[in-house]
């Protein structure tokens, strides 16, 4: 069964750094895509981008492009999302999901991790 | 960007009933167009994929249909634990979109 295990919940400050993590624990990280979504408190679903752990190439949204990283390290399963300067905006859960390249590539999800940032 | 609009935002229904929720999207892309259930605190579940396929494991109640730029998935005899959210999302191409979500209530 594929399983994939988000690091804990967090508490930051604005203008402070974060990384979180999603470790697969599956035999394939580099046969799929991995992508973040962020659910803002009592919204919707947003994909972010992703990640392609075989050869680290990304594809982000625009409406978040510049503010956030993905990266992925291959040797030990995991994918990463980053930020170098927090806002209170960033707020939210943040889901990593498993995608096969091809056809509709249906997301496997993480179980999520909650972000808050506050001064 | 593929725009995907989701109707209607909420809906109200007893258990029992069928219920219909539609995602219309602004260009036509085949069938890459998946449906998904949340619950509160829950990570999303696939339901269907592929708009017509229905996830291992997932009620037969539930069914998925269309292609082009409309699509809906549909619970056949709505069941307690089907109260949740529903998302439609597109995967043909980046940024991928998810819709606004459809919120059932129990009536």
């Amino acid at each position: 069964e594929v399983q994939l295990v988000q690091s804990g919940a967090e508490v930051k400050k604005p203008g402070e750094s974060l990384r979180i993590s999603c470790k697969d624990s599956g035999y394939n990280f580099t046969s799929y895509w991995i992508s973040w979504v962020r659910q803002m408190p009592g919204k919707g679903l947003e994909w972010m981008g992703r990640i392609d752990p075989s050869d680290s190439y990304t594809d982000y949204n625009p409406s978040f492009q510049g503010h956030v990283s993905i990266s992925a390290d291959e040797s030990i399963g995991t994918a990463y999302l980053q930020w170098g300067s927090l806002k209170a905006s960033d707020t939210a859960i943040y889901f990593c999901a498993r995608h096969p390249y091809y056809g509709s590539s249906p997301f496997t999800w993480g179980h999520g991790t909650l972000v808050i940032v506050s001064s | 960007d593929i725009q995907v609009t989701q109707s209607p935002t909420s809906l109200s229904a007893s258990v029992g009933d069928r219920v219909t929720i539609t995602c219309r999207a602004s260009l036509t892309f085949g069938s890459y167009l998946n449906w998904y259930q949340q619950k509160p605190g829950k990570a999303p579940k696939l339901l269907i994929h592929a708009a017509s396929t229905l996830q291992s494991g997932v009620p037969s109640r539930f069914s998925g249909s269309g292609s082009g730029t409309e699509f809906t998935l549909t619970i056949s005899s709505l069941q307690p634990e089907d109260f949740a959210t529903y998302y439609c999302q597109q995967t043909f191409n980046a940024p991928l979109t998810f819709g606004q979500g459809t919120r059932v209530e129990i009536k």
